[in-house]
């Protein structure tokens, strides 16, 4: 079984700051990695996943994030936000021997301050 | 296209009423996953669906909780004599099948028990 951990309920940060959202993981199995944003009043979408490779993903909006295999961490980044980043940031494991559930971190709600 | 529909969007139950939710996914989308999300956290799975095939129940939470998808497409979430802690935000998503593909959220459904 997969879980996730992500350590901060909520992060401010000023605009045009550069910002970092955690993500640890658990499992016993090789795994895919995702990181999903949900903009206020609206419904999940894909901003970037790992499945194999490179271990520096980019993603939409400017976001990238590493896999660390040895750290267990999927850490999301972007170096300058905008007051539209506003939303809730998912970081999401599933494992990669077909089970196709994904298990969701608690979120993260990244505040922009002007 | 049309991207995951669910209806209704919004839902208010008195306690002890069954309920059915429905799932659109996108034309095509062979993958079809039920999850729940209480405020302030992740999306929890419940179930998923390769064509009608129910794959995996284990995140169901008790024997009140159904779901169907006779024909491949539409699926149907069916709590029976709800309760109050039924009451939380339930998101549909389809995807293709490939290992690790992206899936596609609906709106949502915000049940409310009473």
């Amino acid at each position: 079984a997969q879980s996730v951990t992500q350590l901060d309920s909520q992060v401010p940060v000023f605009e045009e700051a550069p910002v970092e959202l955690r993500c640890n993981y658990s499992s016993s199995v090789s795994v895919y990695l995702f990181w999903y944003v949900q903009y206020p009043n609206q419904g999940l979408q894909l901003l970037l996943k790992y499945l194999s490779g490179s271990t520096l993903v980019k993603g939409i909006n400017g976001f990238e994030a590493e896999f660390n295999k040895s750290q267990t961490s999927f850490h999301l980044r972007k170096p300058s936000v905008h007051i539209s980043d506003t939303a809730e940031y998912f970081c999401a494991v599933s494992g990669t021997g077909g089970d196709d559930k994904i298990i969701f971190g608690k979120g993260t709600r990244l505040h922009i301050l002007p | 296209g049309a991207g995951v529909s669910q209806s209704p969007r919004y839902k208010v139950t008195k306690r002890g009423q069954d309920v059915a939710l429905r799932c659109d996914p996108i034309s095509g989308h062979v993958s079809l996953y039920w999850y729940r999300q209480a405020l302030g956290q992740g999306p929890e799975f419940l179930t998923y669906f390769n064509y009608e095939a129910q794959q995996d129940k284990s995140g169901l939470p008790n024997d009140r909780f159904s779901a169907e998808r006779p024909e491949g497409s539409i699926s149907t979430l069916t709590i029976q004599r709800t309760e109050q802690r039924d009451s939380a935000m339930y998101r549909c998503a389809s995807s293709q099948p490939r290992e690790g593909s992206e899936q596609y959220f609906g709106p949502g459904t915000r049940l409310t028990v009473t």
